[in-house]
């Protein structure tokens, strides 16, 4: 069975632009999340989403931003970028459900920001 | 808040040595628990994981035990091969409420022949 596909996986923007980031779901998972992982942070939660909806945060600032289509695919954007967006992105999904998740994440491989 | 405390890396053995990546916890109640492996260029996967108190996960050779008096989930092999170079996170879900998982800051593990 297909696993998480993350669009783009490279790509380079300067400073002020958007980006958008894709990410497909295993079938029949409706939990995604999203992390960033620089070598100086570490993996760090962005937000997850259920049946469309933010279920969790995590401590970004405004510019970062998601959302989660009816079937179950998952979008991030960063607005107004900054040097310090470069980073992997990374988007995960799992069976959890509605009242959240102790089960294993599966991984895609990522989108690299790259901030000029 | 939860943390997950790992050693640092990188990790450097020679082939067949034994490996032990060491990880504490702090969390309330009883987290699972689980160590994700990233190999270059890839993103995380899930090596094992053990939900409850002397729980011990297994997979490909890698060994770890839920020790809920020592807040631990260390890592272990008893023969590792060259193969088995890569990342490796120890992480937590909360056994309650908030789904935010914790991760460690990763240990690079580095198997020469």
């Amino acid at each position: 069975k297909a696993g998480v596909t993350q669009t783009p996986r490279y790509l380079i923007k300067t400073r002020g632009q958007q980006v958008t980031l894709s990410c497909s779901p295993i079938s029949g998972h409706r939990s995604v999340s999203w992390y960033q992982q620089t070598p100086g942070q570490g993996l760090q939660f962005l937000f997850e989403y259920f049946s469309e909806t933010q279920r969790n945060k995590g401590n970004f600032p405004g510019r970062f931003s998601g959302r989660q289509f009816s079937n179950s695919r998952s979008e991030m954007n960063v607005s107004t970028l900054e040097l310090g967006d470069s980073a992997l992105y990374l988007c995960a999904s799992s069976r959890a459900g509605t009242g959240g998740s102790t089960g294993e994440l599966f991984f895609g491989e990522g989108s690299r920001l790259t901030v000029l | 808040g939860d943390s997950v405390t790992q050693m640092e890396g990188p990790v450097t053995l020679s082939e067949e040595a034994f490996l032990t990546i060491n990880c504490t916890y702090t969390a309330t109640g009883y987290p699972s628990l689980f160590w994700y492996v990233q190999y270059p260029g890839e993103g995380l996967q899930l090596l094992l994981k053990a939900t409850k108190a002397d729980d011990k996960g297994s997979n490909k050779g890698f060994e770890a035990t839920y020790r809920k008096e020592t807040t631990s989930f260390h890592l272990e092999k008893g023969s590792v091969q060259v193969s088995d170079s890569a990342v490796y996170f120890c992480a937590l879900t909360p056994s309650g409420g908030s789904y935010i998982p914790t991760f460690g800051r990763g240990t690079s593990l580095i198997v020469h022949p």
